[in-house]
């Protein structure tokens, strides 16, 4: 079975502070995903990386940054958090020109006070 | 500009009713459509999947019925059961199934 982790389930920031996601799969997957999601606005895409050191950017990636130095391990960095990113993050991963089957981490509730 | 369009956004039935979620997308070209369930605090998890040419898929209690004429999707759920408490998203794949958009989801809540 794929197996997609975060590093927190819950994460409490204040305004300003740098913060880390992590996501980790075990099944040498090329693509990585990170989405956030909002009541009534389902999943929407930050970044995707489908190679190490390769990423490219979602529908929403304004006040976002990533990093993939390793093939299983994708970094969501928020540089400066502000309140308007409080939401679920969403980490998934596939193959290879198989987006449309992604495999979903269980999510971090990230709060930003 | 693709949309995932849901309904209703969300809904209450009883233990053992049967019910069915909509989605009406307007991506093009298209690729393959997906349900997936995402429990509370949980990420999604896929359900069904169907492509151009598949009308009906089960898994289970869920039945997803696809109509790619008029860009329609519906998932039934037979027999309820508190488990299947949940948010249902739809997800459609674009060019190559390599673009994803996704619905707002449905928040289904079933009381005994």
């Amino acid at each position: 079975d794929v197996k997609v982790t975060q590093s927190s389930r819950y994460l409490v920031k204040r305004t300003g502070e740098k913060v880390f996601l992590e996501c980790v799969q075990d099944m040498d997957h090329e693509n990585m995903f990170w989405y956030r999601q909002d009541p009534g606005l389902g999943l929407r895409l930050i970044y995707f990386s489908y190679d190490v050191k390769m990423k490219e950017k979602g529908d929403i990636p304004e006040g976002y940054s990533v990093s993939r130095e390793k093939k299983e391990r994708f970094s969501l960095i928020l540089e400066s958090a502000s309140t308007n990113q409080t939401s679920m993050y969403l980490c998934a991963s596939s193959l290879l020109g198989q987006a449309y089957e992604q495999y979903f981490g269980p999510g971090t509730r990230l709060t930003v006070t | 500009k693709n949309q995932v369009e849901q309904s209703p956004q969300s809904l209450i039935i009883l233990e053992g009713k049967n019910c069915t979620l909509q989605c009406n997308y307007t991506v093009s070209p298209f690729s393959n459509l997906r349900w997936y369930k995402q429990d509370t605090g949980r990420g999604p998890v896929s359900l069904t999947i169907m492509t151009f040419s598949e009308n009906t898929k089960s898994n289970g209690r869920y039945t997803a019925t696809l109509d790619a004429d008029t860009k329609q999707s519906s998932l039934h759920i037979t027999a309820s059961q508190l488990s299947d408490s949940a948010s249902y998203i739809c997800v459609v794949s674009g060019a190559a199934g390599n673009k994803l958009t996704f619905g707002g989801g449905t928040r289904v809540l079933v009381k005994p």
